[in-house]
């Protein structure tokens, strides 16, 4: 079954709308990444972020790693942020290989004027 | 912030055909990647590779295909013979430390198209 569940699958916002895009997974982690994946498909980076919150501008990302679940927030979004959104988690498993993400499925967002 | 290069950026070939993916990562990685994504589909990893080995493929992983990096050159991902469900956005990955105590970085993909 899928390790990385993504919620919602798509998201219309109105421009300045906030937006929670949310990650969970079925087993422990040690560690989860959020990319966006431009249309053309090229990925950009947003955050690796194996626990707590970091924030990056409008962007917020909070792990909790006993809940076994991540978050990305979106402030006051913008027309250029649509694009879909993935995140990525690395298992803890015994002798588990190095550096394996399974990726979710993704959030796509359309952010309209 | 660091930069993994893949090149070329598109390829298309003939099935049947010998293909070669480099991958340019982040100079002083030591731990690296490869990701397939079919056109509207989920990321998939596909193998990782430390210290001139392979440390764990999936089962997308198949038989034609191989990876090696010789003299800390480009790492590559060959496919002979490529087949039709080959094509694909194919992404390098690299990482300073692995067991996902450091971040990976992506290159932005090769797009092959297999005719």
């Amino acid at each position: 079954g899928q390790q990385v569940q993504q919620s919602p699958a798509s998201l219309v916002l109105q421009e300045g709308e906030n937006a929670e895009l949310q990650c969970n997974f079925s087993t422990s982690l040690n560690s989860m990444q959020w990319f966006y994946q431009r249309p053309e498909g090229s990925l950009v980076s947003l955050f690796y972020n194996p626990s707590g919150t970091k924030q990056s501008g409008r962007l917020t990302s909070t792990t909790v790693i006993k809940e076994r679940r991540s978050s990305l927030h979106i402030s006051s979004s913008q027309i250029t942020d649509s694009g879909t959104y993935l995140c990525a988690m690395e298992r803890r498993d015994r002798g588990s290989a190095l550096g394996r993400l399974h990726f979710g499925a993704g959030t796509q967002l359309i952010v309209i004027p | 912030g660091p930069k993994v290069l893949q090149i070329p950026s598109h390829q298309i070939i003939d099935m049947g055909q010998m293909v070669t993916l480099n991958c340019d990562p982040v100079s002083n990685h030591l731990y690296f990647y490869w990701y397939k994504q079919i056109l509207g589909q989920q990321m998939e990893f596909l193998v990782n590779f430390y210290n001139g080995k392979v440390m764990e493929k999936s089962k997308l992983f198949k038989d034609q295909f191989s990876v090696e990096r010789p003299d800390g050159s480009y790492f590559t991902l060959k496919i002979q013979p490529t087949a039709l469900e080959d094509s694909a956005v194919y992404f390098c990955a690299s990482s300073l430390v692995g067991g996902g105590y450091a971040e990976q970085f992506f290159g932005p993909g090769t797009r092959l198209t297999v005719l």
